[in-house]
């Protein structure tokens, strides 16, 4: 099916644990981001990329780390998760143009 | 510090009255404004959004406003529907396509329709 898929859609773990949340999309979108979404803060960016191979860091990337071997796929991996980082995680996609088109999200409780 | 605020957390608006969002940016290098749509337990949906050279954009209920001279921008809808219950996050986009059209966003306004 077209478009962007995120795995798994919920999530606990432990404390220092590492995690890796998924995104796949089928649109060969250049652009792919991911965001948090935290009460009262909104959407905050983690990390995005510009292409396979390019990925800079966003508003919040401390503890996360992106891979982007593949146009179609951006893994976020939380290396040593911790409490604060439970939260809802969005992957989006992006052609360039304004629009971004979001995955239906991740929820990770880290206990 | 954020640079686009939604200082309404909540709106509660009865069926068939107008809806009125409100955001406040502080870049004054945003040159695009967005704003999106959520349901529970779903991504963020586009909604509508503004280029900085207008100052209103209309699609069919929903209208957004954007004075440059405040920093403000504003979401219309008119007339509110239960289904338009969901959450809207305001969003804005600086420097175009060198940046990779980042978003940021504010914290979004919780809009309860009642019948």
């Amino acid at each position: 099916d077209a478009g962007i898929t995120q795995s798994p859609r919920y999530k606990i773990t432990e404390t220092g644990r590492q995690v890796t949340l998924m995104c796949h999309q089928t649109w060969s979108h250049s652009y792919m981001f991911w965001y948090r979404q935290d009460l009262g803060h909104g959407l905050r960016l983690i990390y995005y990329s510009a292409a396979a191979d390019i990925t800079d860091k966003g508003e919040v990337p401390d503890g996360y780390v992106v891979s982007r071997s593949k146009t179609e796929n951006f893994p976020l991996t939380l290396e040593s998760a911790t409490r604060s980082q439970t939260s809802v995680y969005f992957c989006a996609s992006s052609d360039n143009t304004y629009g971004y088109t979001f995955g239906s999200g991740t929820r990770l409780t880290v206990v | 510090d954020q640079q686009v605020k939604q200082n309404s957390p909540s709106l509660s608006v009865q069926e068939g009255r107008i809806s009125i969002l409100n955001c406040d940016y502080t870049n004054s290098m945003f040159d695009y404004f967005l704003w999106y749509k959520k349901y529970p337990a779903e991504g963020p949906t586009f909604l509508i959004s503004i280029s900085s050279i207008k100052d209103k954009n209309e699609d069919g209920r929903f209208t957004v406003f954007l004075n440059k001279s405040a920093k403000h921008l504003s979401l219309h809808i008119v007339p509110s529907q239960p289904g338009d219950s969901a959450v809207y996050f305001c969003a804005a986009s600086g420097e175009a396509k060198a940046a990779g059209n980042k978003l940021t966003f504010g914290g979004g306004t919780r809009v309860l329709v009642k019948p």
